[in-house]
């Protein structure tokens, strides 16, 4: 099993340009997530779903879309890059039974926005 | 929501001393809390977990301690060793009942614990 990878591993963009991320996962794991990670201040969530064609928000979406078309795959998109949103990307899954609530993180994509 | 407080923020030991880290947490129905590594460069790894039932776990040389009256849950890392070096991070379970909270992670800032030989 390659668990959770995610594409591309590092990308630099120039302001108002355009990007997705895609975050891929082997586990049948029906909730996602999209963290953004920046020093000092731990791992923030942008967005996250809870199945199939579901998402929703979390603490820091503005600037960001997501779309869950298929289960194993969460899309993290950006319109219109800023440079506030240079950052570490890690996408996460997990199951929600009662026996497993962990998050199974992927390698991350290093974003620098010009 | 949940609001997770993590301290300190940077810790250095001595190989062979204990470290500590703590957390405190504001939602009373909060059910699970995990302490994730993450190493330079890598991705951040679930290392031990406690749920709201429990008082206390141990994997070997790693310690979860939980006060639920208080809301505050401890890492606890004896015999320390350099490659223990990382960063830890806490976080707190919403509870899924509670609207539409889902059951996300609410992560703490993070500690850096170096280890020094």
């Amino acid at each position: 099993n390659a668990g959770v990878t995610q594409t591309p591993k590092f990308r630099v963009l120039k302001t108002g340009q355009s990007m997705t991320l895609l975050c891929a996962q082997d586990m049948n794991h029906e909730y996602m997530y999209w963290y953004r990670q920046d020093p000092g201040m731990g791992l923030r969530l942008i967005h996250y779903s809870v199945g199939e064609g579901t998402t929703a928000k979390g603490e820091v979406p503005d600037g960001y879309n997501v779309s869950r078309l298929k289960k194993q795959n969460f899309l993290l998109g950006l319109e219109s890059a800023a440079p506030s949103q240079t950052s570490v990307y890690f996408c996460a899954s997990s199951y929600q039974g009662l026996m497993s609530y962990e998050q199974y993180f992927g390698p991350g994509t290093r974003l620098t926005v010009t | 929501g949940e609001n997770v407080e993590q301290h300190p923020s940077t810790l250095s030991v001595q190989e062979g001393d204990s470290a500590v880290i703590k957390c405190t947490y504001s939602d009373s129905a909060s059910n699970y809390f995990p302490w994730y590594k993450q190493e330079l460069g890598k991705r951040p790894q679930l290392i031990i977990d406690i749920r709201s039932n429990v008082g206390e776990k141990k994997d070997q040389r790693i310690a979860v301690t939980l006060n639920k009256t208080a809301k505050h849950f401890s890492l606890h890392i004896t015999e320390t060793q350099p490659e223990d070096s990382a960063v830890y991070f806490c976080a707190a379970r919403a509870n899924v009942n509670r609207g539409s909270t889902l059951g996300r992670l609410y992560f703490g800032r993070g500690t850096q614990l170096t280890v020094w030989p």
